[in-house]
């Protein structure tokens, strides 16, 4: 089993919809959950880090971790066009000083 | 701060010539990250340093690769003899605490070895 799982979509929603993204992990010893955004020829950029199980607000995105099921998941509310991009999950295994990453999660916003 | 700077921004090299990428962290990170970016491996991590000493190189893939980091503003990362299929973009990546509020990453070096 990978350490960190995503659905490689592509994940296709309509502008203003809200997008869900997904991802489990296996390292029931890991505290914190960090999710990328990667533009196609660009590089990661941190959206959101959550370390606590619950939910976690910033602007239109919020992040949901469920350490019971090891799961952590990122919503978009309002998705626009610009949103389009792979969304990497990824977090430190067994507390290590590294992250690992998910393959990503390719999302399409269309107008 | 300008960020991680990264160089070359792109390489085309022939098979079994030596290539060496050059990194830049910020100012004041004790983490140095190398991780290289493929459609079929995804992003893994080569090979990571604090404070200027290598702490875990599990991800190197073979003797060919090999890093150092000099000081604390300068890491290269160095293939000999470069191959076809180490083809990818890599990426160094910095952080003022290890995974704590996540990683910048540099713009990447783009690898075509032919």
């Amino acid at each position: 089993q990978k350490e960190v799982e995503q659905n490689s979509g592509p994940l296709s929603v309509p502008e203003g919809a809200i997008a869900s993204l997904n991802c489990t992990y296996s390292d029931r010893g890991s505290q914190s959950f960090f999710w990328y955004r990667q533009y196609s020829g660009k590089s990661p950029e941190l959206i959101m880090f959550i370390y606590s199980n619950g939910d976690k607000e910033d602007g239109r995105f919020t992040a949901q971790l469920n350490k019971a099921s090891q799961y952590v998941s990122l919503l978009i509310r309002d998705s626009q066009p610009s949103d389009s991009a792979t969304y990497l999950c990824a977090l430190p295994p067994g507390g290590y000083n590294k992250l690992i990453f998910g393959a990503g999660t390719r999302l399409a916003v269309h107008p | 701060d300008a960020g991680v700077i990264q160089s070359p921004r792109h390489e085309v090299t022939e098979m079994g010539q030596e290539v060496t990428l050059r990194c830049k962290p910020i100012s004041g990170h004790d983490y140095l990250f190398w991780y290289r970016q493929t459609m079929m491996r995804g992003l893994e991590l080569l090979i990571y340093f604090n404070n200027n000493v290598p702490i875990d190189d599990s991800g190197m893939p073979e003797d060919r690769f090999s890093a150092k980091m000099p000081n604390a503003s300068f890491s290269t990362l160095k293939i000999q003899p470069s191959e076809p299929r180490d083809s990818a973009v890599y990426f160094c990546a910095s952080s003022l605490v290890a995974g704590g509020d996540g990683y910048t990453f540099g713009s990447g070096t783009r690898l075509t070895v032919v």
